[in-house]
């Protein structure tokens, strides 16, 4: 079954430092599949990146998509204070057809 | 403005059923597929449903199949998840999400779940 792995679980880092996620697939996955999500606490999960590194609609530029095959990456340049949240990688395919890393969250150190 | 709203959540003993209704506005609900998500206290994202904007496709995770059905009335704009035989582990926050994905020349192309509603809380438990 295919399956996205993330990490760190948590990364700690100070505002204005740069924040490297990973998220890396079981099996290989076309780039233009290959999604990132923000959620803050208490509300709904926001789409930051399609297509591996393609910013969402109003999506500031400090967030930056990379990767292909089964390894992929999400980079804050500078984190701000707001971006302080849980992230989530996402692959559209089949079995299954829609499938969610396990998160890493971003908190203030 | 573009919305999806959710209701139907509630508290339900476990082998009972539950109905979840999302209502779209502010877009054309019947262009776009749809999805459910649902979120466990604590916990992960975890896709549950897809249906097509035709309603010609469905799919559905493993921890559901057999027990949940999607469905949509473009006439009403609405999205619907029926729940039975619910369980502890279906305990969670269900989202309905909009999915911009496109048939083009033999193509798909995807940009990922754009629209998110607020979620209705599902608990289960005796």
């Amino acid at each position: 079954e295919f399956v996205l792995t993330q990490s760190p679980g948590t990364l700690s880092l100070p505002p204005g430092e740069r924040a490297t996620l990973s998220c890396r697939a079981s099996q290989s996955v076309s780039s233009s599949y290959l999604v990132w999500y923000q959620q803050k606490p208490g509300q709904a999960p926001r789409l930051l990146i399609y297509g591996a590194s393609s910013r969402a609609t109003g999506i500031p530029d400090r967030f930056s998509g990379s990767g292909s095959g089964t390894d992929f990456t999400l980079t804050i340049s500078r984190v701000e204070p707001e971006d302080f949240a849980v992230y989530y990688c996402q692959r559209y395919g089949s079995s299954p057809p829609r499938t969610f890393g396990q998160g890493t969250r971003l908190e203030i150190k | 403005e573009v919305q999806l709203v959710e209701s139907g959540g509630g508290l339900v003993q476990p082998g009972r059923s539950l109905r979840l209704s999302c209502a779209a506005s502010g877009f054309t609900f019947s262009s776009y597929s749809m999805n459910w998500v649902r979120q466990a206290p604590g916990k992960g994202l975890e896709w549950v449903s897809y249906i097509s904007s035709s309603r010609t496709t469905v799919y559905y995770a493993d921890s559901v199949k057999g027990r949940f059905t999607i469905s949509r009335d473009n006439a009403k704009n609405s999205l619907y998840l029926q729940m039975n035989s619910l369980r502890d582990e279906d305990t969670a926050v269900y989202y309905c999400v909009r999915e911009d994905l496109e048939y083009v020349a033999g193509a798909y192309y995807y940009y990922g779940m754009d629209v998110w509603g607020q979620g209705t809380t599902v608990t289960v438990s005796s």
